[in-house]
């Protein structure tokens, strides 16, 4: 069983559009992210769900709409796509509350925007 | 956004040296220090983390960390051409993890 999976893994949409990512881990952790990773490789942290409460928020435009149903799920919604959006996603989980807790990554969702 | 710096690379190494990457943080209330290997169109995945001031070795792998001088590196002994990633420092700052822009290094057979 795959630990953190996401999907879908390759989104190719026009601007403007709407999308979702969903992610899903059955590692029982606390706590779930979602980073952006640009073309020169920076992951960029954008999002992190505890228990299903949202305890950070980078600067990330009001455009991406994190949702938690529960501690195994954060899917990510992105509402009137730019260019600039186009980038591979990963959902990440760990041990929230423990310092020395691991992040376990999904494979990536590619997002292309046209 | 927490600063975490490395050297971008790209990093050539021929095959049986030893590679050094580095990385700087900013906050010095990080807690817990980690680096993650990424190969092309993967997912990065964790090859070794550290938590106190000092050595930590791992077959051909070693971290070291210094937290007076805000600093952690990683020596990959025998550098194989299996190495060849991208090697990304991350810093766990109040259970949220700050990641560096990455190292690229290349091994040559």
């Amino acid at each position: 069983d795959t630990a953190v999976s996401q999907t879908p893994k390759y989104l190719v949409t026009q601007m403007g559009n709407d999308k979702s990512i969903k992610c899903e881990q059955n590692l029982g952790h606390d706590t779930m992210y979602w980073y952006k990773q640009d073309s020169k490789k920076f992951l960029k942290i954008m999002f992190s769900y505890n228990n299903k409460e949202l305890i950070i928020n980078e600067t990330v435009p009001n455009r991406f709409s994190p949702k938690s149903p529960d501690k195994a799920h954060l899917n990510l919604h992105i509402n009137s796509l730019e260019l600039g959006d186009s980038a591979v996603y990963f959902c990440a989980s760990s041990n929230g509350g423990v310092v020395t807790g691991e992040l376990f990554f999904g494979e990536g969702s590619r997002l292309t925007v046209l | 956004q927490k600063e975490v710096e490395q050297n971008s690379g790209p990093l050539s190494v021929p095959e049986g040296a030893i590679a050094s990457l580095n990385c700087t943080y900013s906050d010095r209330g990080s807690q817990s220090f980690f680096w993650y290997r990424q190969y092309s169109g993967k997912s990065p995945e964790l090859i070794m983390s550290i938590y106190s001031n000092g050595d930590k070795e791992d077959g051909r792998f070693t971290a070291q960390l210094n937290k007076a001088s805000q600093y952690v590196s990683l020596l990959i002994r025998d550098s194989q051409p299996s190495d060849s990633a991208t090697y990304l420092c991350a810093v766990n700052t109040g259970n949220q993890f700050y990641f560096g822009t990455g190292t690229s290094l290349t091994v040559i057979p």
